[in-house]
């Protein structure tokens, strides 16, 4: 099992660009999760996501910012506009299932952007 | 509203002393509680979590439901230990994070 694969791994952006951050989960894992981890601070929840479905965005800025997990491929995370604020890196991350206790939310490696 | 503070953004210890790293949250309900460690540049992986009550590369963690906390705790650090740690709480569907606690151990 590869894991949580992003790509690309680092990404450099001038400001007005659009970003595209893609997410592939493990195998046999169908949720997946965005998080945004800003300079010198932690984790912050994006969104959750189901194939072709948003379970919950309320982490997501109101404006530009967008994800979709369609039936087929990746997950997406897109930033349009961006601007020097979005420097961040951001982590995927996937699991089974959402409900019980003891499920394990698996991380990938992180997507870092830069926006110049 | 829920939350996870960890209240130390650094912590220097020396190789062979002991670690704590504070976690304290707040929610309404039967708590699920995460430890996850990030070393340098790479993905968050899960150390450590209350309800399989294990040790991890020594590592363990009580859940104190009466001083709402679940410190992180190794009696002797080894350099290897040097990391981001984050205390995650499970809120529905989705992991809270504190803003972690960066270890170093020095040789």
């Amino acid at each position: 099992n590869a894991g949580v694969m992003q790509n690309p791994r680092h990404l450099v952006r001038r400001r007005g660009q659009e970003a595209r951050l893609r997410c592939s989960p493990m195998k046999g894992h169908s949720h997946v999760y965005w998080y945004r981890q800003l300079p010198e601070e932690g984790l912050k929840f994006m969104v959750y996501l189901q194939k072709e479905n948003i379970i919950d965005e309320s982490g997501m800025p109101k404006e530009r910012f967008s994800a979709e997990f369609p039936k087929e491929g990746p997950s997406i995370l897109r930033i349009q506009q961006v601007v020097r604020g979005d420097s961040a890196a951001y982590f995927c991350a996937s699991s089974p299932s959402p409900t019980g206790t003891g499920n394990t939310i698996y991380f990938g490696e992180g997507s870092w952007l830069t926006v110049v | 509203a829920q939350r996870v503070t960890q209240p130390e953004k650094l912590l220097s210890v020396f190789k062979g002393a002991p670690v704590e790293l504070k976690c304290n949250y707040s929610y309404s309900g039967s708590p699920e509680l995460f430890w996850y460690v990030q070393y340098s540049r790479q993905r968050l992986q899960l150390l450590l979590r209350h309800i399989s009550r294990e040790s991890i590369k020594g590592f363990t963690a009580d859940l104190n439901k009466g001083e709402t906390s679940f410190h992180l705790k190794k009696p002797f650090a080894q350099e290897e230990d040097s990391a981001m740690y984050y205390c995650a709480l499970k809120n529905t569907d989705k992991l809270i994070f504190g803003t972690g606690t960066r270890l170093q151990v020095f040789p």
